[in-house]
């Protein structure tokens, strides 16, 4: 089974600031890597898929990048509503695709 | 509007048996995969089990067999059957759909979900 690391796990930092997420894969997936953010009380909610295509409706200010067994989520101008819990997701190996742990972006 | 909505989740006893259904509107589950995913109180995600579009369905591998996913094409509803439900199980329940992207058709994301059904194994 392919496993997705996320780092850091938790994460603080202040409006405006830029920040990155990290996913690594355990084996090597191309761009078969996707991202969602979760606010409390919420579903999940699709922000990248292929690893760097901006779902629809989603805001410029997150990219993503990465290919084989390394990516990132970047935001670079964090929103008061971007503070929510990010997990990256392999979609390599289906039919069951198995998500990070989460990084939970937290206000400085 | 595509929407996804959940209903079934409560409170059952371990041992006990659950159904839990996911009526879409806005398109058809019988040509789309469809997924139902958990996130246990505190934790991540898990994709729990998928029916295809041909009807092939799959599980993860925790459960054993003790659940069961169909569809029904004429109310446009997916269902989780849960049997033998054990503590580890409580959950909240997501129902997604898996989509295809259309320039790398074997990239396959959750675009849309529903708000969640919790169910609660406890005595």
């Amino acid at each position: 089974d392919i496993q997705v690391t996320q780092s850091p796990s938790s994460l603080s930092a202040s409006v405006g600031d830029r920040v990155t997420v990290t996913c690594r894969a355990s084996q090597t997936i191309s761009n078969y890597l996707n991202w969602y953010q979760q606010k409390p009380g919420n579903a999940p909610k699709l922000l990248i898929y292929g690893a760097s295509t901006l779902q629809s409706g989603v805001p410029s200010r997150f990219s993503g990048s990465g290919s084989g067994t390394h990516f990132t989520l970047t935001i670079s101008s964090l929103q008061p509503e971007d503070f929510a819990t990010y997990y990256c997701q392999q979609s390599y190996s289906p039919p069951m695709y198995s998500f990070g742990q989460g990084t939970k972006l937290e206000i400085k | 509007e595509l929407q996804l909505v959940e209903s079934g989740g409560g409170l059952i006893q371990p041992g006990g048996s659950l159904r839990l259904s996911c009526a879409a509107s806005g398109f058809a589950v019988s040509t789309n995969y469809m997924s139902w995913v958990r996130q246990a109180p505190g934790k991540g995600l898990e994709c729990v089990s998928v029916i295809f579009s041909g009807g092939d369905t799959y599980y993860a591998d925790s459960l054993k067999g003790r659940f069961t996913i169909s569809r029904d094409s004429s109310t446009n509803t997916v269902s989780l059957q849960m049997n033998s439900l054990r503590v580890e199980d409580t959950a909240v329940y997501y129902c997604a759909r898996q989509t295809h992207s259309s320039t790398q058709p074997t990239l396959g994301y959750f675009d849309y979900w529903g708000q969640g059904a919790l169910v609660t194994v406890s005595s």
